[in-house]
């Protein structure tokens, strides 16, 4: 297996601007992460998935970020408008849901965010 | 609510040394634990993992046991090498919503 597939790996953008992240999770997997990891807060969970629907989005800071996912092997998080204050490396990470392993998370590379 | 508490860091050892990273946690019943390591420039990968007391996860000649008296899942090696410099992230199941708790990560670097 690929491995969870997160794009674009490095994101520049000027405040202001919208902002899409993809991800594609390990197939048959049954749940879907979004975290974001900075020096300050360190890792946070932002919202998660099970076989599509959002579970808990209590840690998506404020209206200006959103997730869906539209079908299991592809999620977005979108950020408008984005602030300096979102630069951050987000990390997608799937679930098995089943199974031995049914708690273990498979992270991606992350997307390194740069708002200016 | 749950919670996991992990050492500071960074943690500075000489290559071959001995490693401890302590971790406890608090939950409700008792939680599969897991540890995580993120090499620099990359995501979290799972280390090794205990599911019930007394259990204990091993992986890569890392150690873990589960202490349900303690509630403490303390990571141990004994002999480091470079190849080991990374953050480590103790991480207790939250028992019924699929999801784990992160520590705050222990950075570790390893000096020849």
């Amino acid at each position: 297996d690929a491995g969870v597939i997160q794009s674009p790996r490095h994101e520049v953008t000027e405040m202001g601007q919208e902002v899409t992240l993809r991800c594609k999770p390990i197939s048959g997997h049954d749940y879907l992460f979004w975290y974001r990891q900075t020096m300050m807060r360190g890792l946070e969970l932002l919202i998660y998935f099970n076989n599509n629907v959002p579970i808990d989005d209590s840690g998506m800071p404020e209206d200006r970020f959103s997730a869906k996912m539209p079908n299991a092997s592809f999620s977005t998080l979108k950020i408008q408008p984005s602030e300096p204050r979102d630069s951050a490396v987000y990390f997608c990470a799937s679930s098995p849901g089943t199974g031995v392993r049914y708690y273990e998370q498979y992270f991606g590379p992350g997307t390194r965010l740069t708002v200016t | 609510g749950d919670s996991v508490t992990q050492m500071e860091g960074p943690v500075t050892l000489s290559e071959e040394a001995f490693l401890t990273i302590n971790c406890t946690y608090t939950a409700t019943g008792y939680p599969s634990l897991f540890w995580y390591v993120q090499y620099p420039g990359e995501g979290l990968q799972l280390l090794l993992k205990a599911t019930k007391a007394d259990d204990k996860g091993s992986n890569k000649g890392f150690e873990a046991t589960y202490r349900k008296e303690t509630t403490s899942f303390h990571l141990e090696k004994g002999s480091v090498q470079v190849s080991d410099s990374a953050v480590y992230f103790c991480a207790p199941e939250v028992s019924g919503y699929q999801k784990v708790t992160f520590g705050t990560g222990t950075k570790l670097q390893v000096i020849p």
